[in-house]
C-alpha cells in the first residue's frame, strides 16, 4: 500500500464545473504539499499546508490531519486548469529531513 | 530570470557512459533537492541538501549515484555506468529554506540508449 495515495486518477469535466481531487495518506505529517505538473512536464507547488484550508484564486486546499486527509477544490474550472495534480507529503517522523513522498497524481482535463 | 536552472533540458547517451547533470537553485535557496520522475511512475526523491549540513542521499537507487552542491548554490548529480532502467526526467527543487515551498526546474529528460 502506497503512503500516499489520491483519487481519482483520471478526471475529465466539463468547463466551469466544480473539481475536488483526494489524497489520503498513511502516515504522520508535517506538511502537505499539492503540486501542479502542466503537459510540458513544469512543476509548480501550489499549496503548503499542515492544517486547516488555504484559498488561493480558485484553487482551495483542506486538510484533515486526524482523518490524514486532504483534498484539492477547483472553482469554476477552465481549460487551462488541465495538468496533473500531485500530492505530497513530509514524513513528521523525518523532522529536520525535507524528503517527500509522492502519490501517483490526478491526470484533469477541462473540457471547453 | 530567478528560477531554478536545470541543464542540460534533454541528454541521450549510450549506456555505460557517466552522465552529469546540473541545477542552479534561486539565489539565496539554502535547500536543494533532486528528485526523478519515470515515464509513468511518479515522483520519486533522490537527495536532499540543507546549507552546510550532510546531505539526505536516502533516496539515491544505488551507488552510481552520486551528487554535490558546490559553496552552497550549484549542484550537480552525477550518474556513472549507466544503465537502461535509468532513463527518466530528473528535476531540481530548490526552496528557501527546508519547510518552505519548493520551486522545481523544467528538469532533464535523459535518455539511455
Amino acid at each position: 500500500k502506497n503512503e500516499v495515495e489520491q483519487s481519482p486518477q483520471n478526471l475529465t469535466a466539463q468547463e466551469g464545473e466544480f473539481i475536488t481531487i483526494n489524497c489520503s495518506y498513511s502516515v504522520g505529517i508535517s506538511a502537505l504539499h499539492w503540486l501542479q505538473q502542466h503537459p510540458g512536464g513544469g512543476i509548480v507547488s501550489l499549496f503548503m499546508l499542515s492544517s486547516g484550508k488555504k484559498k488561493h484564486g480558485r484553487l482551495i486546499a483542506t486538510i484533515n490531519i486526524q482523518e490524514k486527509h486532504s483534498s484539492l477544490h477547483i472553482t469554476a474550472s477552465h481549460p487551462r486548469d488541465s495538468a496533473v495534480y500531485i500530492c505530497a507529503v513530509r514524513d513528521y517522523s523525518n523532522f529536520g529531513n525535507e524528503k517527500l513522498t509522492f502519490g501517483t497524481g490526478t491526470r484533469l482535463t477541462i473540457i471547453p | 530570470g530567478a528560477g531554478v536552472s536545470q541543464s542540460p533540458s534533454n541528454k541521450v547517451t549510450e549506456k555505460g557512459k557517466d552522465v552529469e547533470l546540473r541545477c542552479d537553485p534561486i539565489s539565496g535557496h539554502t535547500a536543494l533537492y533532486w528528485y526523478r520522475q519515470s515515464l509513468g511512475q511518479g515522483l520519486e526523491f533522490l537527495i536532499y541538501f540543507q546549507g552546510n549540513s550532510a546531505p539526505d542521499k536516502s533516496g539515491l537507487p544505488s551507488d552510481r549515484f552520486s551528487a554535490e552542491r558546490t559553496g552552497g548554490s550549484v549542484s550537480t548529480l552525477t550518474i556513472q555506468r549507466t544503465q537502461q532502467e535509468d532513463s527518466a526526467v530528473y528535476l531540481c527543487a530548490s526552496s528557501r529554506t527546508g519547510d518552505q515551498p519548493q520551486h522545481f526546474g523544467d528538469g532533464t529528460r535523459l535518455s539511455i540508449l
